[in-house]
Parts: C-alpha cells; structure tokens; sequence
C-alpha cells in the first residue's frame, strides 16, 4: 500500500520555467515532509522539509506548498535550471515504536530541465 | 558521499547464493537503516538499527537479514538470493530517530541476481 502518492512520475520542464510534483498522503499521523533530491549514481540528499502548521516553505529557487485539510504537499522549483535534473522523492514521517520516525517515501519524480 | 560508505557499489550474484553488503559510516551516529530502490516503488525500508546489536525490521523485511556490532558498520545479508531482490541498495544514517534532521544516504549498491 502506497501512503504516499508522488505524481507525475516524470517531468520534462524548459530552462527557467517553473516544476511542479505534487505528492498526496492519507496517515494524519504524518507531522514532517522532506523533500530529496537524486542525481545519477548517487544518494538521496534532503533538500526542504516542512511541518503541517506551516503552509509555505521558501529556501532558494525550492518551494513546499502544504495543504493540511487536503492532505497535500508540493513542491515547487522556480526559474528551472539543467542543474536540477534529478529525481525527486516526497516524503512523510510519522512516530513508530521505540521513539522511531517511519519514513514513508513517494515513488519519485524524474526531472528533465532542458535548455 | 561524505562520512558514509557502501561495498560492494556493483554485485552480480546468482540465486540461492548469500550475498552481504556493508555499509560504513565515520560520522558516529547512531542510526542507520537499509533500503533498496525500486522503479515505481520509490525508497524501502529493509531495516533499521538504533544501536550496536539493535536492530527492527522495516516495511520489506522477508528475505534480509542485518548485523550491527560496532556503531560504523551495518551489514545487509540476503540469506538466499533471488530474482527479487535485484535492485539498487541504500544505506542511510542518521543522528536522530526524528526524521528532521534528514538522513544522509550512502552512493548505493547495485545488485544483480541472475
């Protein structure tokens, strides 16, 4: 059963132009929302998280809109560079036992910015 | 990637064969997870340790099995390897159980079961 579900599955953007992922969840008990990014051959490597009590998260270029009543985050990339051709996982975190946080992982979205 | 590290990065092993991967950390912390990377699957917890000798089972378990008997190292042992369990493999490690401090993942292990 996938809790969270990342869309679209790839993405193709042009050089400057703004990427959207959007990413829905159904567990209420998910109270963190990371954001990775994956080149080629490498690790994940978180890039913005947010909590549920806030509704907009702004670092750089990298934006995380959430919509708590809808169960909905998504991540926004302004002014898209080739750069940032990668694949992008959501994710959701949510208290499990012995004081561990069970991450749950979207699918991931591969992004092409082309020139 | 930097103060973690995975061996073998390539594997091609045949079935029923046991095979061990190795993760390797310098940063000190105390855990660390396993997952493997699948298409249209997305990231898998295998395992999880948080601590010498402590380890839990995650959401794909069935088939693994995992050793942690210093804080730097986190080995991955598929008993008896099949078709299945070809994918890419990810070691993760964190300093906290909360997930905000981010997990830093190791490169990856790609394993092949022919």
């Amino acid at each position: 059963q996938q809790q969270v579900k990342q869309s679209p599955q790839s993405l193709i953007v042009q050089k400057g132009g703004i990427s959207i992922i959007n990413c829905a969840y159904e567990n209420t008990a998910f109270d963190y929302f990371p954001w990775y990014q994956q080149f080629p051959g490498k690790g994940p490597a978180l890039l913005i998280a947010i909590r549920p009590d806030v509704s907009e998260k702004k670092e750089g270029r990298f934006t995380i809109s959430f919509n708590k009543s809808a169960k909905q985050f998504s991540l926004h990339i302004m002014d898209s560079q080739p750069g940032d051709s990668a694949t992008y996982f959501c994710a959701a975190s949510a208290p499990w036992s012995g004081g561990y946080q069970k991450v749950t992982f979207g699918t991931g979205t591969k992004l092409q910015v082309i020139p | 990637d930097a103060g973690i590290t995975q061996s073998p990065r390539h594997k091609v092993t045949e079935t029923g064969t046991p095979v061990t991967l190795r993760c390797h950390q310098t940063e000190n912390h105390r855990y660390m997870y396993w997952y493997r990377q699948d298409p249209g699957h997305g990231l898998r917890l295998i395992h999880y340790s948080y601590g010498v000798k402590d380890t839990d089972k995650g959401e794909v378990s069935d088939g693994y099995s995992v050793s942690r008997s210093k804080t730097e190292d986190f080995l991955l042992t598929l008993e008896s390897a099949t078709s299945s369990q070809t994918s890419v493999y990810f070691c993760a490690i964190s300093e906290s159980p909360g997930a905000e401090y981010g997990y830093t993942f190791g490169s990856g292990t790609r394993l092949t079961v022919v």
